[in-house]
């Protein structure tokens, strides 16, 4: 079954400007992940945030993660056309795997 | 480039048939992931291996086996193949507590 959640289901920009995307969860974690997703290729890491921390940057990204309210949120700044493609949180409960979210389906307009 | 190799990276097969899918894990993880990516179900965790033993099992049917060898290789067998087994099928690797790192994923289609 889903555990994270994304939300909106898809969300399209103009280039240049920010996108933020929602998660939320449903069970405790100990940490949450955010991957990219070309059309039919394989997941791209983005930035892994752990129980503990509650905000995380890696260059144009940052991550925020609430544990009181089972949510995480990924910012991408300045956005470009290479940024187009599905986001996706997932979530480590240490002990099955992770559990992915439906994704975010992101488009920039140029 | 994540480090995890995956082959083949399409699969065309009958209903019935047996696959084998393989996985070579990044350089010194010792924790290989399977998972199963489908338009109606999205990304399922199937199982999991570390440093040869299964560790944990999500929502891998009795017609699936996988396996992780000395050399920390794993392989995932589909057998009796459906139609409904038709779907993208990655492998991911990680440190003992590190992120998952993806292969490109093998595309199965079943005809």
């Amino acid at each position: 079954s889903q555990q994270g959640e994304e939300d909106p289901q898809a969300l399209s920009i103009q280039e240049g400007e920010n996108a933020t995307m929602n998660c939320s969860y449903k069970t405790s974690i100990n940490n949450l992940q955010w991957y990219r997703q070309n059309s039919g290729r394989g997941l791209v890491h983005l930035i892994l945030i752990r129980s503990n921390e509650r905000e995380k940057h890696s260059g144009r990204l940052r991550v925020t993660l609430d544990t009181s309210k089972k949510s995480s949120s990924l910012l991408i700044t300045a956005s470009r056309a290479a940024d187009t493609a599905s986001y996706f949180c997932a979530t480590d409960g240490g002990a099955d795997g992770l559990t992915f979210g439906k994704g975010t389906h992101l488009i920039i307009q140029p | 480039d994540s480090g995890v190799t995956q082959t083949p990276k399409h699969l065309i097969t009958a209903t019935g048939q047996r696959v084998t899918l393989r996985c070579s894990p990044r350089s010194g993880d010792l924790s290989v992931y399977w998972y199963q990516q489908s338009l109606d179900q999205g990304l399922q965790f199937l199982i999991q291996y570390y440093n040869g033993e299964e560790r944990a099992k999500g929502n891998i049917l009795e017609r699936f086996s996988a396996q992780q060898f000395p050399d920390l290789h794993s392989e995932l067998n589909l057998s009796s193949l459906e139609l409904g087994d038709s779907a993208l099928y990655f492998c991911a690797s990680s440190t003992r507590t590190g992120p998952q790192y993806f292969g490109a994923g093998t595309r199965l289609s079943v005809l």
